[in-house]
């Protein structure tokens, strides 16, 4: 089974701090998808990664792929109240098509 | 486009009787994977369909069933409800270009009592 383990469980911090969040594994991920879920609502999708040491930004959002494709991080700049919310990863598992594995997510709370 | 949506939003149970949610997929994508969410749990798969053919299942029992429409609706179905069978439930649509990506509807939340 191709675990993704996400930490840390919990960050909570004041608005205009930096924060990051991690997303490892044992097992080489095709690519990984970033949501971010609100209370009651479902994951609204972030960025995907595909290529190993791949970085990508979403403004102040930066999102990098390891080089071996087994883990992945999510940095926040400045962070803003709007921020606060559960940051899920996933990927592709690689056995069996269309089927996907979530890690069990980081909740950030960012207080004003 | 329009996303995916999920009906009802809210549902309140009692044990034993037995429940049909409904997921109207994106435009054009045709693989439709639903999720079970728990606090304790997080999100756990319960079956892909595509092209009206279940394609994966994950670890639920039985009274967990579901169902795709030509048209790519889907409907999943629990019967028999237990108090445990409390959770928000995902709906989640994949087309076949891009980076193999899902995309999330609002959810059900349902509430056993």
């Amino acid at each position: 089974t191709q675990l993704l383990e996400q930490s840390p469980q919990f960050l909570s911090i004041q608005e205009g701090e930096n924060l990051t969040v991690y997303c490892n594994s044992s097992s080489v991920f095709s690519s990984l998808q970033w949501y971010r879920q609100e209370p009651g609502e479902g994951p609204v999708l972030l960025v995907t990664v595909v290529t190993g040491g791949e970085v990508k930004k979403l403004k102040r959002l930066t999102f990098q792929f390891g080089d071996a494709r087994k883990d992945s991080s999510l940095h926040i700049t400045a962070a803003q109240p709007g921020d606060t919310g559960l940051y899920l990863c996933a990927g592709p598992t690689t056995d069996s098509w269309g089927k996907f594995q979530f890690g069990a997510g980081t909740q950030v709370v960012v207080t004003p | 486009k329009a996303g995916v949506t999920q009906t009802p939003r809210y549902l309140i149970k009692t044990r034993g009787q037995q429940v049909t949610l409904s997921c109207s997929p994106i435009s054009g994508h045709r693989s439709v994977s639903w999720y079970q969410q728990t606090p304790g749990q997080g999100l756990q798969f319960l079956f892909e369909y595509f092209s009206e053919t279940q394609r994966n299942k994950g670890n639920f029992p039985g009274r967990f069933s579901g169902r795709q429409f030509s048209n790519s609706r889907s409907e999943m179905n629990v019967s028999t409800l237990e108090l445990g069978d409390s959770a928000l439930y995902l709906c989640a649509s994949r087309g076949q270009a891009g980076y193999n990506e899902q995309f999330f509807g609002p959810g059900t939340r349902l509430t056993v009592l």
